[in-house]
Parts: C-alpha cells; structure tokens; sequence
C-alpha cells in the first residue's frame, strides 16, 4: 500500500524556522513528482510546492517563495519542507501529496503535521 | 487568472444523489481536473481525474457510486445511494506549468 508520512510539525515563534519531512513507501518514489499543501484552520487547501522526480524542477507559491525550500532524497524516499522566516498565517496541517508529474492531479495524500506559530 | 469555484455547502438525503460544481475561470474550460474528498480530521482522499469530455478515472477503491462528468467550464461529482460516510468536504483541483489550484471546496451534509 501506498504510505506517505509527515512529520517534523510542532510549535514555533514567528520568525524561527522548521523543517518538515515526509516519508514516502509502497511505490516508486523516484518515479513520481512530490507536494505540499496546507490547510489553515477551518479553511481550505492551499498549494505551497512541487518537486519533479529529479529534483531539477522546483515551484513555489508566491505566499511561500524566498522564505520556503523543497527537497527530496530519492535514495531515502524523502520529501522536505524547510520553513525560514515563518509567520502566523503559516500555521497549517501541511500535507505531502504525489502525482505522476509537477502538471497532474494529486494522486495520493499523507495524514499531515501540523505547524503552530505562536510567540 | 485560473481559479476554481465551488459552492461552499450542499445537502441531501441519505439514499438520495448529490451533484457537486467546480466551474474552472474564463479562458479555462477545457482543463482537466481531480476530485479530493476529506473527511473530519482526515486527510483529503483522491477520488477522481475528470477531462473537458467528461470521461473520468477513479482512484483505487473508489466506489461506483463516485461518478463524474463535464460541461463546458463545469466539473460535476455525482454521489448516487449517499451514505453517512459520504459527509465530507469536496475540493477540485486543477493543475498549470508545476502549480496547482484548488476550489475553496463545497461542504456536503447527509440529512
């Protein structure tokens, strides 16, 4: 079965930094282009990165560009979300998501972390 | 400027159908889009890859019930026999050069 796990939420002040991973199993990591989305509280899903396969193509949102940095380890069937300069409306249930290419539906989707900024 | 638009709620009876709406922006209507449905505290669940044409191809596991089709900028998700389990939140999502888009999702109560 396809697995993909979140972790590395937790509180946080606004300014510091967080790394979130996400742990891919049950298929062909390095076949499939990786995302993040969030969902704020009581709110919908915003789209916040994508990873080609290779890592060679990288996109952002604006809400996130500059400040956010995706990565992936295909050797470890890993994603990454490293978060700098983090604000209150970051404050989210991230979530890692795959599809068979950066343009293509999100085929499968992990259970979330969640990133709480707060002084 | 592509965006989705979805209806924020809808309801029906148990044992009833149900069709949701996602209606892609002008100059955008023959995108292909996906169908998501997240449960209470779930994460969101892919239900469906739905073309311009109407044709459509579901996920692993997603039952017959689960259907789709297409007219013009819409993007309808029909649920037929609804089911207590069907009570979730619907999201649309559609994709550009590496990005992706999702409607602001329709919540659906089964009475």
């Amino acid at each position: 079965d396809v697995q993909l796990v979140e972790s590395g939420g937790g509180l946080v002040q606004p300014g510091r930094s967080l790394r979130l991973s996400c742990a891919a199993s049950g298929f062909t990591f390095d076949d499939y282009a990786m995302h993040w989305v969030r969902q704020g509280p009581r709110k919908g899903l915003e789209w916040v990165s994508g990873i080609s396969w290779d890592g060679d193509i990288i996109v952002y949102a604006d809400s996130v560009k500059g400040r956010f940095t995706i990565s992936r380890d295909n050797a470890k069937n890993s994603l990454y979300l490293q978060m700098n300069r983090l604000r209150a409306e970051d404050m989210a249930l991230y979530y890692c998501a795959k599809s068979d290419s950066l343009a293509a539906a999100g085929t499968e989707w992990g259970q979330g972390t969640l990133v709480t900024v707060s002084s | 400027q592509l965006v989705l638009t979805q209806s924020p709620s809808a309801s029906a009876s148990l044992g009833a159908s149900v069709k949701l709406t996602c209606t892609l922006s002008s100059g955008h209507s023959d995108y292909a889009i996906a169908w998501h449905q997240q449960r209470p505290e779930k994460g969101p669940r892919y239900l469906m890859y739905l073309n311009s044409d109407g044709g459509h191809t579901k996920g692993d596991g997603i039952p017959d019930r689960f259907s789709g089709s297409s007219s013009g900028a819409d993007r309808y998700l029909t649920i037929s026999s609804l089911q207590s389990e069907d009570e979730a939140d619907y999201y649309c999502q559609t994709w550009g050069t590496g990005f992706w888009v999702f409607g602001g999702g329709t919540r659906l109560t089964v009475l």
